[in-house]
C-alpha cells in the first residue's frame, strides 16, 4: 500500500528565507505527483505537477523535483514570504487507479 | 467562472439526518472525484467518475454515502443518517487528460458538521 509522508509537520520562518518542503512515498511506482496548496479552511489549489518521467517542474519562484528511485519528491520555495503561510500537501498517483493519495500536509508560517 | 464549485460551503446538521453536497466541475473536465478531509490530515479518496460512470470506490464509501454523476456533468454527494464520525471536509475535484497529464483541480469544499 502506498504511503506518503511529510517531515516535519510544521515549520516557521522569517520571511526572505530559501525554504524545502520534503515529500516521500514508499511505491516508487507512480504516475504523476502534485504539489498542493491550502489556505485554512479552503480548498486545495494546485501548485505543481510533475509526470513520473520528469525530474522537476517550475512556476514562478516555486521548483519542485522528483526522484523516484529514492521516492522522495522536493518542494523549493524561494525567497518566501508572509503570503506564502498555508498547508503544502503533495499527492501522487499510481498506475491502474485515478486517485490521488495524499500526505497529511506540512504547515508552513512565514513571519514578516 | 471556470473554476470547480461546490455547494453549500457550510452545513450544520443534527445527528442522523440526510445531507446531500452538489459539486460542479469544470465544464470541459469529463473525471470527477470526491475527497473527505478531516483536522489535521489529508485528503482521502471517496469515489470517482468518468462521465456519468462511477469508475472506483474506496472503503471508506459505507453503504450510507451515495454519489451519483446523472448527466456527465454535476454530481451530488449524499450521506444519510449522519454520524458525528462523518464531521468533516468534502472536497471535489475534475479533471481532463491533454498531452497524456491528468492535474486535479479542486473546489472550496463543503465544510459538514454534524451536532
Amino acid at each position: 500500500k502506498q504511503e506518503v509522508t511529510q517531515i516535519p509537520a510544521a515549520l516557521s520562518v522569517p520571511e526572505g528565507e530559501n525554504l524545502v518542503l520534503n515529500c516521500s512515498f514508499t511505491d516508487s511506482a507512480i504516475y504523476n505527483l502534485q504539489w498542493f496548496r491550502q489556505d485554512p479552511g479552503k480548498g486545495l489549489t494546485s501548485l505543481l505537477l510533475i509526470q513520473s518521467s520528469q525530474r522537476e517542474q517550475t512556476s514562478g519562484r516555486l521548483n519542485a523535483s522528483l526522484d523516484k528511485s529514492s521516492g522522495r519528491s522536493t518542494l523549493y520555495i524561494a525567497a518566501s514570504q508572509p503570503g506564502d503561510s498555508a498547508t503544502y500537501l503533495c499527492a501522487l498517483t499510481q498506475g491502474g487507479s485515478e486517485k490521488l493519495v495524499f500526505g497529511k500536509g506540512m504547515k508552513l508560517t512565514v513571519n514578516p | 467562472d471556470t473554476g470547480v464549485s461546490q455547494d453549500p460551503r457550510h452545513k450544520i446538521t443534527k445527528r442522523g439526518q440526510n445531507v446531500t453536497f452538489r459539486c460542479d466541475p469544470i465544464s470541459e473536465h469529463n473525471r470527477l472525484y470526491w475527497y473527505r478531509q478531516t483536522l489535521g490530515q489529508g485528503p482521502e479518496f471517496l469515489t470517482y467518475f468518468q462521465n456519468e460512470a462511477q469508475l472506483e470506490k474506496s472503503r471508506l464509501l459505507s453503504d450510507r454515502f451515495s454519489a451519483e454523476r446523472p448527466k456527465g456533468s454535476f454530481s451530488t454527494l449524499e450521506i444519510q443518517r449522519t454520524e458525528q464520525g462523518d464531521s468533516a471536509m468534502y472536497l471535489c475535484a475534475s479533471s481532463s487528460t491533454s498531452g497524456g497529464v491528468t492535474e486535479a483541480f479542486f473546489g472550496q469544499g463543503t465544510r459538514l458538521t454534524v451536532v
